[in-house]
């Protein structure tokens, strides 16, 4: 089964609205960490965002939310205010704490592009 | 400061040769991550570093792939015998102390094209 689980390829949003990404995730550890990056066409992976699994309130960094439904194993990315710089492509990963959480479980990944 | 950095940026070989691929981290970083991109996929876990030893390598998919941090800090990452189907871009990734909630900071990668 993928531990991260990525359904939308690309998106498109119109410049200053919000968008949401989605991702699902998999395991059975109750201690785990959710991290959300985004790839420019640089090439280079930036940190965006990251919710514990026992964080009682959502993250939030600047424009960046994440909607953290941990019944439903849900972690998705909230952009608000979508700028052009934001076009990228975006990765969900998550990092399972008790198994020495070394390994960091990519999605495939969602394109987004902001339309001007 | 200075990011991850990673060289070279492009590397083409031809199969059957060996090739490595070098990562700087950020200064202080004990923790190294390897991953490797296939297009269109997300990165795919190597090799974990805790200082000069490998913590974790579960990630290398056969012996061909070897890597080596001898005075924790800067990784090379080794690839013997290359294939067509090692072609990819390989990023390396360092974090302050590998520890759970810790961030991982990515160099811009290495793209490695085996013809």
């Amino acid at each position: 089964a993928q531990k991260i689980t990525q359904t939308q390829p690309g998106m498109f949003v119109q410049e200053k609205e919000a968008v949401t990404l989605d991702c699902t995730y998999d395991t059975s550890d109750q201690s785990y960490g959710l991290f959300w990056y985004k790839q420019p066409s640089s090439g280079e992976m930036i940190f965006l965002i990251y919710q514990g699994s026992y964080d009682e309130q959502n993250a939030t960094e600047g424009r960046y939310s994440l909607n953290f439904q941990k019944a439903r194993k849900s972690a998705n990315l909230v952009i608000s205010a979508s700028q052009l710089g934001d076009s990228a492509m975006y990765f969900c990963a998550m990092r399972e704490l008790l198994r020495g959480g070394n390994q960091f479980y990519f999605g495939t990944g969602t394109s987004l592009t902001v339309i001007p | 400061g200075a990011g991850v950095s990673q060289t070279p940026s492009n590397k083409v070989t031809e199969k059957g040769k060996y090739v490595e691929l070098r990562c700087d981290p950020i200064s202080g970083h004990t923790a190294l991550y390897w991953y490797r991109q296939s297009l269109g996929q997300g990165p795919e876990f190597l090799i974990y570093f805790q200082g000069t030893g490998a913590a974790d390598d579960s990630g290398l998919p056969n012996d061909r792939f070897f890597a080596v941090r001898p005075e924790g800090s800067v990784s090379t990452l080794k690839i013997q015998r290359t294939e067509r189907g090692d072609s990819a871009v390989y990023l390396c990734a360092s974090s302050s102390s590998g520890g759970p909630a810790d961030t991982q900071y990515f160099g811009p990668g290495t793209r490695l094209t085996v013809l």
